[in-house]
């Protein structure tokens, strides 16, 4: 089965805090994402890569970044972290193509105080 | 802008009793219409998917209903049991997969 490990299943941060998200994937999957989820938004997506070094903002990319050095590893940042940003935090990976099956890991719950 | 409108938010049904989830979507490019389930504190996992090409797809309680002309889609389960408690996201995808808000379903007893 494929495993998408998040770092962190609880994470409290200060405000202006820098904060770094890791995810990592087991299956060689070409595409990760980042989304965040909240009561009544459902699934939001942030960032999305579908390679090495590559990336695409998705559809609330403001206050965050990404990085991907190796293929297995996702990581989202925070420059500076804001109350707003108090969220769960799930990252996906899948294997190619558009329509492919998202692999979720079980999620990072931030709280910035 | 919420593409993917999906209702009710919560849902409390009885064993043994169906469970419907609806969900609409605005965008006539989208050609993907997966479901995912989410039990607490874990990740969403893909349940069922259909494609515009047809109008039912079933695997075991679980069925998805697709109306083209009127742009909505619905999850279908039979039979309701207490272990499908869970969050419900109806997604649609052209380019991206875009999700709808997310239904709890509660199956008492």
């Amino acid at each position: 089965d494929v495993k998408v490990t998040q770092s962190s299943r609880y994470l409290v941060k200060r405000t202006g805090e820098k904060v770094f998200l890791e995810c990592v994937q087991d299956m060689d999957h070409e595409n990760m994402f980042w989304y965040r989820q909240d009561p009544g938004l459902g699934l939001r997506l942030i960032y999305f890569s579908y390679d090495v070094k590559m990336k695409e903002k998705g559809d609330i990319p403001e206050g965050y970044s990404v990085s991907r050095e190796k293929k297995e590893r996702f990581s989202l940042i925070l420059e500076s972290a804001s109350t707003n940003q108090t969220s769960m935090y799930l990252c996906a990976s899948s294997l190619g193509g558009i329509n492919e099956k998202l692999f979720f890991g079980s999620g990072t719950q931030l709280s910035v105080l | 802008q919420q593409q993917v409108k999906q209702s009710p938010q919560s849902l409390i049904v009885q064993k043994g009793g169906i469970s419907i989830i609806n969900c609409a979507y605005e965008n006539t490019a989208f050609d993907y219409f997966p479901w995912y389930q989410q039990f607490p504190g874990k990740g969403p996992a893909l349940l069922i998917a259909i494609r515009p090409d047809v109008s039912e797809k079933k695997e075991g309680r679980f069925t998805i209903s697709f109306n083209k002309s009127a742009k909505q889609f619905s999850l279908h389960i039979m039979d309701s049991q207490p272990g499908d408690s869970a969050t419900y996201f109806c997604a649609a995808s052209g380019s991206r997969l875009t999700f709808g808000e997310g239904t709890q379903l509660t199956v008492n007893p």
